[in-house]
């Protein structure tokens, strides 16, 4: 099974500020017939549902601010948020759906400083 | 508009079993891999369970394989997730999830959650 590994476990950053966060997948995601890395990442707020920020590593969704970037391929993966704005506070994930057994890293909670 | 709502969620003692279901609408049910997902209280989001759309394959974790069955019925719009030897450590929020197309797809949709609590 493909273990992700985040880090770091929590931040705090100030308003305006960036914020990064990294994944690691214990091997590749990246999908050789279509060089496609299989790589997800979704916003968790109190009280809500997860929502899909980025799909296939860099990717984002409809709909989401164009703040959010993610970058990476292979095992190695990061989110950033160019601007964290106070709704932003939110714990993030990131996700592998190469395999049909998908697995979440731990999540990542960022908050304001 | 996309809606899935769980129902099913409840106290249950060790060793237990509860079936949850999931109501899925505004969507061609049975074209749409769909997975379960659990929160345990104070932990951060895990993968339990997925079925293909027709046809179904099923796929578990670990933690829960050989306790848990997921079928779905396409022609109620439902998925399920059956639910055996219940344990503590399986409390949690358990969310119903619509995959963007197949098994290897990212959720494009959650349930709001629905609460399992396992005590006795």
């Amino acid at each position: 099974d493909i273990v992700m590994t985040q880090s770091p476990d929590s931040l705090a950053v100030s308003l305006g500020e960036r914020a990064t966060i990294n994944c690691k997948s214990s091997q590749s995601v990246l999908y050789n017939s279509n060089n496609q890395n299989y790589l997800a990442w979704y916003q968790h707020k109190v009280g809500q549902p997860p929502k899909l920020l980025i799909y296939y590593a860099s990717t984002r969704e409809s709909g989401v601010p164009d703040r959010f970037s993610a970058s990476g391929s292979g095992t190695d993966f990061t989110l950033s948020i160019s601007s964290l704005q106070a709704e932003d506070v939110a714990v993030y994930y990131c996700q592998q759906y190469y395999n049909t057994r998908q697995a979440f890293g731990g999540g990542t909670k960022v908050e304001i400083k | 508009e996309v809606q899935l709502w769980e129902s099913g969620g409840g106290l249950v003692q060790p060793g237990g079993s509860l079936r949850l279901s999931c109501a899925a609408s505004g969507f061609t049910f049975s074209s749409y891999a769909m997975s379960w997902v659990r929160q345990a209280p104070g932990k951060g989001l895990e993968w339990i369970s997925g079925i293909s759309a027709n046809t179904p394959s099923t796929y578990y974790a670990d933690s829960v394989q050989g306790r848990f069955t997921i079928s779905r019925d396409n022609s109620k719009n439902t998925l399920y997730l059956q639910m055996n030897s219940l344990r503590a450590d399986d409390t949690a929020v358990y969310y119903c999830a619509k995959m963007t197309t197949g098994t290897t797809s990212p959720i494009g949709y959650w349930g709001q959650g629905t609460l399992v609590t396992v005590s006795s």
